[in-house]
């Protein structure tokens, strides 16, 4: 079982600031990784699919990379309304469907 | 607009049952696999179930296997999840999800909430 790991649990970085998420798979895997925003009391939001392909809608700022077992969602200049929860999700053999445990993105 | 509504939560006591609903419009729901996922209070994601467009395949998480059914009623444009034998860690936020090229979840709704209690 393929075990996605995110970090750090908690970024703490102001508007205007670079913002870089990882996510780890515990054995390399392939680009099916996705991102999602989660705001308090919402439901989740794709932000990224297949590793770098930015969703209909999301802001440019928005960007994700990587292969393998590591993977980064970039978020390029802070705007107010970014600071959320952002979870990895990977689609593979079994279990389908795996979500890290996500990334709290928080205002200094 | 494309959306999905679910419903039919609520408070149910140690092994009773729910059955939640998803009731999907603005795009041809028989295209599309569709997820349940939660998420327990203060907690992360966690996937639950997976149906194909035809309903001819289903997967559970072990968490959930055996005691929780996906289904799907193409025509009347809705998903389903029957919950069994329900525990207090079955409490959380139920999510249905669209799900494109089988790999990433685009469309979610806004979820149901589950509470397993005495």
């Amino acid at each position: 079982e393929i075990v996605l790991t995110q970090s750090p649990a908690t970024l703490s970085l102001s508007p205007g600031d670079r913002a870089t998420l990882s996510c780890r798979a515990s054995q390399s895997v392939s680009s099916y990784l996705a991102w999602y925003q989660q705001k308090p009391g919402q439901a989740p939001r794709l932000l990224i699919y297949d590793a770098s392909n930015r969703a209909t809608g999301i802001p440019a700022r928005f960007s994700g990379s990587g292969s393998g077992t590591d993977f980064t969602l970039t978020i390029s200049s802070l705007e107010p309304e970014d600071f959320a929860v952002y979870y990895c999700q990977l689609r593979s053999y079994w279990p389908p469907y795996t979500f890290g445990q996500g990334t709290k993105l928080e205002i200094k | 607009e494309v959306q999905l509504a679910e419903s039919g939560g609520g408070l149910v006591q140690p092994g009773g049952s729910l059955r939640l609903s998803c009731a999907a419009s603005g795009f041809t729901f028989s295209n599309y696999e569709m997820n349940w996922v939660r998420q327990a209070p203060g907690k992360g994601l966690e996937w639950v179930s997976y149906i194909t467009s035809s309903a001819r395949t289903m997967y559970y998480a072990d968490s959930v296997k055996s005691r929780f059914t996906i289904s799907r009623d193409n025509a009347k444009n809705s998903l389903y999840l029957q919950m069994n034998s329900l525990r207090a860690e079955d409490t959380a936020v139920y999510y249905c999800a669209r799900t494109s090229g089988r790999t990433y979840m685009d469309v979610w709704g806004k979820g149901t909430t589950v509470t397993v209690s005495s």
